[in-house]
C-alpha cells in the first residue's frame, strides 16, 4: 500500500525567510505532485514532477524529486504572506500498462506566513 | 477557475438518506477522479473512470457508486448515508489516456456534505 508523509504538518514562518517542506513516499512511483490548498477552497496544482532529478520553479516555490530516496521536496524563498495555505503533495498509482491514476495524498503542511 | 464543475456546491441532508454529486470535466478530459476529504481521513481517492469505464477503485465505500456517462460527466452516489460521510466531496479530470504522459490532474471546487 503506498503511504505518503509530509513533514512539518504545521509551519509558521516569518515573511522573507526560506523554508523546505518534505514528502516522503513508500513505493516506486516517478510521478509526484505538489498542490496548494486555501482554507474552504480548491486543490491548486502547483507542480507535476515525472521522473529522477526533476526540478520545477515557479516564483518562490520550487519543487524537486528524488526517485531513488523516495523524496520530494518543496523549497520556500523569501516567503511572502500570500503563501500562506495547505500545500499537499501526492503520488501517483499509476501502473504502467494499468491505466489507474488514483493519487494518494500527504496530510498536507499548513504553512503561515506571518508579517 | 479548473474548468471542473461540481453541483450541488453544498447540501445538508439527513442520516440514512440518498444523495447524488454531479461533475463536468474540462472540456475535453476522458478521465474523471473522485475525492473525499474530511478532517479525520484527510484527502482520499475514492474511484476513477476513464471514457466511461470504471478504471480504478480506491478506498470507496460499498454504499457509494459512481458512473460516467457518454457525455464523460459522472456522478457519485452516496447512499444510507451516516454522520461520518459529511466531508467535502471533490471531482478531477485530467486527459489521461492510458499511456499516461503527466498530464496535470484539475479538480474542482468541491461538493460540501453535510449528514446531520
Amino acid at each position: 500500500e503506498l503511504k505518503v508523509e509530509q513533514n512539518p504538518l504545521f509551519l509558521s514562518m516569518q515573511e522573507g525567510k526560506n523554508y523546505t517542506i518534505y514528502c516522503n513516499y513508500s513505493t516506486t512511483s516517478d510521478r509526484l505532485y505538489w498542490y496548494r490548498q486555501d482554507p474552504g477552497k480548491s486543490l491548486e496544482s502547483l507542480f507535476v514532477l515525472l521522473s529522477n532529478g526533476a526540478v520545477k520553479q515557479e516564483g518562490r516555490l520550487m519543487a524537486s524529486l528524488d526517485t531513488k530516496a523516495r523524496l520530494s521536496t518543496l523549497h520556500i524563498t523569501a516567503a511572502v504572506h500570500d503563501l500562506s495555505a495547505t500545500y499537499f503533495c501526492a503520488v501517483s498509482n499509476y501502473v504502467s500498462g494499468g491505466g489507474a491514476d488514483g493519487l494518494t495524498f500527504g496530510k498536507g503542511t499548513h504553512l503561515i506566513i506571518q508579517p | 477557475d479548473s474548468g471542473v464543475t461540481q453541483t450541488p456546491k453544498h447540501l445538508i441532508t439527513a442520516t440514512g438518506q440518498r444523495v447524488t454529486l454531479r461533475c463536468s470535466p474540462r472540456s475535453g478530459d476522458l478521465s474523471v477522479y473522485w475525492y473525499q476529504q474530511s478532517l479525520d481521513q484527510g484527502l482520499q481517492f475514492l474511484i476513477q473512470y476513464y471514457n466511461g469505464e470504471e478504471r480504478a477503485k480506491g478506498n470507496i465505500l460499498e454504499r457509494f457508486s459512481a458512473q460516467q456517462f457518454p457525455d464523460l460527466h459522472s456522478e457519485l452516489n452516496l447512499s444510507s448515508l451516516e454522520l461520518g460521510d459529511s466531508a467535502l466531496y471533490f471531482c478531477a479530470s485530467s486527459e489521461f489516456t492510458g499511456d499516461w504522459t503527466g498530464n496535470t490532474i484539475y479538480f474542482g471546487e468541491g461538493s460540501w456534505l453535510t449528514v446531520v
